[in-house]
């Protein structure tokens, strides 16, 4: 209903290897957003996706939103140390928004 | 302000009493959240405050439970009677409302019952 799962919810990656959380839903999603929450800070908004099959990209994050709109991805490029935190989808419901439960990125340098 | 502003940034308190925390969104924002986030775990929807509408109280947990805004600004989050199982980060947001909009958090308050 109102949840989204993501997976996977830990990922350790070596600095330089690419990083892919993913996002599903089991009813077609309006929208959806992408934040991420540094360790010991608040979540920051990167991104929102509307159009079924919409790529988007911001340098070394690529965001997708699935053609049936029940799915999201963000893929990171050659991780850097900076990309270390939490990677959090969110859909809207009644403009309020539901969270997914994460998925925690550690990257060793 | 430049951003949301939460208060106060810690709280430790004894089982038992009440606590309120506070939320100053950023100005002209005329929508409003509170989320709950346990230690290591996701964002949990508390309350949704939308202009002059009737909030969205879906997410409290329990009776002990209550919010309020004046208006389009401040907000208060009140837990009466506090259990320990209440210990977590509470973050605001706001956004312009009305729509799909981001959220802009706040840097939380991280409430501790003893």
């Amino acid at each position: 209903g109102q949840q989204v799962m993501q997976i996977p919810q830990y990922q350790h990656v070596q600095e330089g290897e690419d990083f892919t959380t993913y996002c599903n839903s089991s009813t077609t999603l309006s929208n959806i957003q992408w934040y991420k929450q540094r360790p010991g800070g608040h979540p920051v908004f990167l991104i929102q996706l509307v159009k079924s099959g919409e790529v988007k990209k911001q340098k070394r994050l690529t965001f997708q939103f699935g053609e049936a709109k029940k799915n999201s991805s963000l893929h990171i490029t050659a991780t850097q140390t900076t990309d270390v935190g939490t990677y959090f989808c969110a859909r809207p419901n009644f403009n309020k928004f539901y969270f997914g439960s994460g998925t925690k990125l550690n990257v060793k340098p | 302000g430049a951003g949301v502003s939460q208060s106060p940034s810690n709280k430790v308190t004894e089982k038992g009493k009440d606590v309120e925390l506070r939320c100053d969104p950023i100005s002209g924002h005329t929508a409003l959240y509170w989320y709950r986030q346990r230690l290591g775990q996701g964002l949990e929807f508390l309350i949704y405050f939308q202009g002059n509408s009737a909030p969205d109280k879906s997410g409290l947990p329990s009776d002990r439970f209550s919010a309020e805004r004046t208006g389009e600004s401040v907000s208060t989050l009140t837990i009466q009677r506090t259990q320990q199982e209440d210990s977590a980060v509470y973050l605001c947001a706001s956004s312009f409302g009305q729509g799909s909009e981001k959220l802009f958090f706040g840097s939380g308050t991280q409430l501790s019952v003893l």
